[in-house]
């Protein structure tokens, strides 16, 4: 079975400073990977996502990650954060002929001044 | 593109009564639709899987005769909280596939279930 780790439960960052938010994740074969921020209240908006091809991936806001297959990892990073980056972020994996996602527990961004 | 929609945003209702959440997917159609619950401060726990013009398929430990699902076309699943229960009170959150192997899902803003 799949599953996702987010070891940091809740992230600390200043504004302007970079951002390196953790996903490790555990399947068998190559995974689908997500990103997903929520804002309070909010649902889940994608940020960005890997199938296949170049591990490192662009996404929306100016966020990108990067597969590593032999870490098992789908870090999250942003060079420089703003405000408005302040938000839950959750980290999923799929796989080929299953449409569920099994989501990550989320890291809680707080941007401090 | 690839935007879902859900009604209401919010809705309290008294304890022992009923209520339906829609959920569209306004400019895709969908043939494949998720219903999520989340706790305060948790992640998102899949309750169901819903397919138009099938049965939904129900998590274990989700009761079906209470969470009714029903997907009648390619861009509305709705939700029913029968017999609504204070502990029922959640943040429900609905998605939409999009695509085949990979498959995407898009997510409606969700809705905040208060049972008094």
């Amino acid at each position: 079975a799949q599953s996702v780790t987010q070891p940091d439960i809740h992230i600390t960052v200043s504004e302007g400073a970079s951002l390196e938010l953790r996903c490790n994740y555990s399947y068998g074969a190559t995974p689908y990977l997500f990103w997903y921020v929520q804002s309070p209240g909010q649902g889940l908006q994608l940020l960005l996502k890997y199938f296949s091809g170049d591990t490192l991936v662009q996404g929306i806001k100016g966020f990108e990650a990067e597969f590593k297959r032999s870490q098992s990892s789908f870090n999250l990073r942003k060079p420089s954060v703003h405000w408005s980056d302040a938000a839950e972020y959750f980290c999923a994996v799929g796989a080929f002929g299953n449409e569920k996602l099994t989501f990550g527990t989320g890291t809680r961004l707080t941007i401090i001044p | 593109g690839a935007v879902v929609s859900q009604h209401p945003s919010r809705v309290i209702c008294k304890s022992g009564t009923s209520v339906k959440i829609e959920c569209r997917s306004l400019d895709f159609q969908a043939t494949t639709m998720f219903w999520y619950r989340q706790f305060p401060k948790q992640s998102l726990m899949l309750m169901a899987t819903s397919n138009e013009g099938s049965k939904a398929t129900y998590e274990q430990g989700v009761e079906k005769d209470k969470f009714l699902i029903n997907h009648a076309s390619l861009t509305l699943s709705t939700l029913t909280v029968t017999s609504a229960h204070p502990e029922d009170s959640s943040f429900y959150i609905c998605s939409a596939m999009l695509g085949y192997n990979p498959y995407e899902q898009y997510f409606g803003p969700g809705t905040r279930l208060t049972v008094t």
